[in-house]
């Protein structure tokens, strides 16, 4: 099946840092990307959607400023989330899409942030 | 408008025990996809399964079996036997053609919890 990698699985940063995470379909072209915002015992928040090669479109209440996120090829999504506060810690989880008919979603593991 | 509801924040059951989550669905399409994810305290989401509004056939999968009901707008998911791995938080979600292409919806999720 197709895979999704995320890079870092975790990562610890200081309040005020910009910390960069990754997202990688490895076996297939994702043209659309998701990155979603989960917190402890809470569901998951779409946080924005991105397609290759275009600005990502930001889901009300996120702001585009701070979390930026970039889909600059077929395989690869980045989200920064720049100058973080410890409200930002979170488990971060993105998804690709491989086809503009194909509705299979998969999943990265996750990547689980702490500003301290 | 699209939306999800599990009204079940959190089960507990007893090992060998059979036990039904429960999914509520809303969507003004006539074309959607119904899924179910299980996810782990790794964090990692895990399918499950994938049922478009067309086949409303139930579903076994060894433990696991899904009934499909649209009269009710419902999708649920009943594990028979449990076992302490089922452990997990289970999330329902709809996919449908009314917004960004491949866009989840997520229930809030329900916690299982299978003690020995």
């Amino acid at each position: 099946g197709a895979v999704v990698s995320q890079h870092p699985s975790w990562v610890i940063c200081k309040s005020g840092t910009s910390v960069k995470i990754e997202c990688r379909s490895l076996d297939f072209q994702a043209t659309t990307m998701f990155w979603y915002r989960q917190f402890p015992k809470q569901s998951l928040m779409l946080m924005a959607t991105s397609n290759e090669g275009s600005k990502a479109t930001y889901e009300q209440g996120v702001e585009k400023d701070k979390f930026l996120i970039n889909h600059a090829s077929l395989t690869l999504s980045t989200l920064t989330v720049t100058s973080a506060h410890p409200e930002d810690s979170s488990f971060y989880i993105c998804s690709a899409i491989s086809g503009e008919s194909s509705y299979e979603q998969y999943f990265g593991p996750g990547t689980r942030l702490t500003v301290t | 408008a699209q939306k999800v509801t599990q009204a079940q924040t959190e089960i507990s059951v007893v090992e060998k025990e059979d036990v039904t989550l429960d999914c509520v669905y809303e969507t003004r399409d006539t074309t959607y996809y119904l899924f179910w994810y299980k996810q782990p305290p790794s964090g990692e989401l895990v399918f499950l399964i994938r049922r478009n509004s067309f086949d409303e056939q139930n579903e076994i999968s060894g433990r696991y079996s899904w009934n499909f009901q649209k009269s009710t707008s419902s999708f649920n998911f009943t594990i028979t036997a449990s076992q302490v791995v089922d452990s997990a938080v289970y999330f329902c979600a709809l996919q449908d053609r009314g917004s960004t292409l491949g866009r989840l919806y997520f229930g809030r999720g329900t916690q299982l919890t299978v003690w020995p």
